[in-house]
């Protein structure tokens, strides 16, 4: 598509549930990396896959947070058991390769009640 | 490690006011340093880049100058606008570091006419 593509693009939902968040990035981008963003607060970056791989997984905040990416294009990430601490807008990113300027979605903004 | 340090806001300005956003950087490698802006209700796009020391990068009249002597990239205009209104981060990438972005809290900038 034109742009990175990220749905939902709100999300409630109940302390406790899961929830999976898509991104869906510009066609030949083989970089794609997510964020969370709070409110007040700056990007925190949470993972980067370069193509189906993740080499660095350090941002996850914790084990109820999971990614995977197929295909070298669509990427979802999951949160499991969600806590009210997870309320943010979760946004994704993709470029060409690592290192290279990130092309940003609109962002998921996931609230937990 | 790598970390980048913006200055706090928020910002307000009057239009056509002179614009510095100071930015500062630590990085073991050689990083690429970019400056992003966030309109509101949008999400994030590139403003402009540099990828090696004494680059200047330049976009919509605002400019930024990569020094290492200093490890600053700030981000200056000689005269805002009511438009520029949004917030600025400040971020780099790091090839030595698996191409992992580092983004500043980020600076709200309001322009009042």
């Amino acid at each position: 598509g034109a742009g990175v593509s990220q749905s939902p693009s709100n999300k409630v939902t109940e302390k406790g549930k899961d929830v999976e968040l898509r991104c869906d990035p510009i066609s030949g981008h083989t970089a794609l990396y997510w964020y969370r963003q709070s409110l007040g607060q700056g990007l925190e970056f949470l993972i980067y896959f370069q193509g189906n791989s993740a080499p660095d997984k350090s941002g996850l905040p914790s084990d109820r947070f999971s990614a995977e990416r197929t295909g070298g294009s669509v990427s979802t990430l999951t949160i499991q058991r969600t806590q009210q601490e997870d309320s943010a807008v979760y946004l994704c990113a993709s470029s060409w390769t690592g290192n290279q300027p990130q092309h940003f979605g609109d962002g998921t903004r996931l609230s937990i009640l | 490690g790598n970390s980048v340090t913006q200055m706090e806001g928020p910002v307000t300005l009057s239009e056509e006011a002179f614009l510095t956003i100071n930015c500062t950087y630590t990085a073991t490698g050689y990083p690429s340093l970019f400056w992003y802006v966030q309109y509101p209700g949008e999400g994030l796009q590139l403003l402009l880049k540099a990828t090696k020391a004494d680059d200047k990068g330049s976009n919509k009249g605002f400019e930024a100058t990569y020094r290492k002597e200093t490890t600053s990239f700030h981000l200056e205009k000689g005269s805002v606008q009511v438009s520029d209104s949004a917030v600025y981060f400040c971020a780099l990438s790091d090839q030595g570091t698996g191409n992992q972005f580092y983004f500043g809290t980020g600076t709200s900038l309001t322009v009042i006419p």
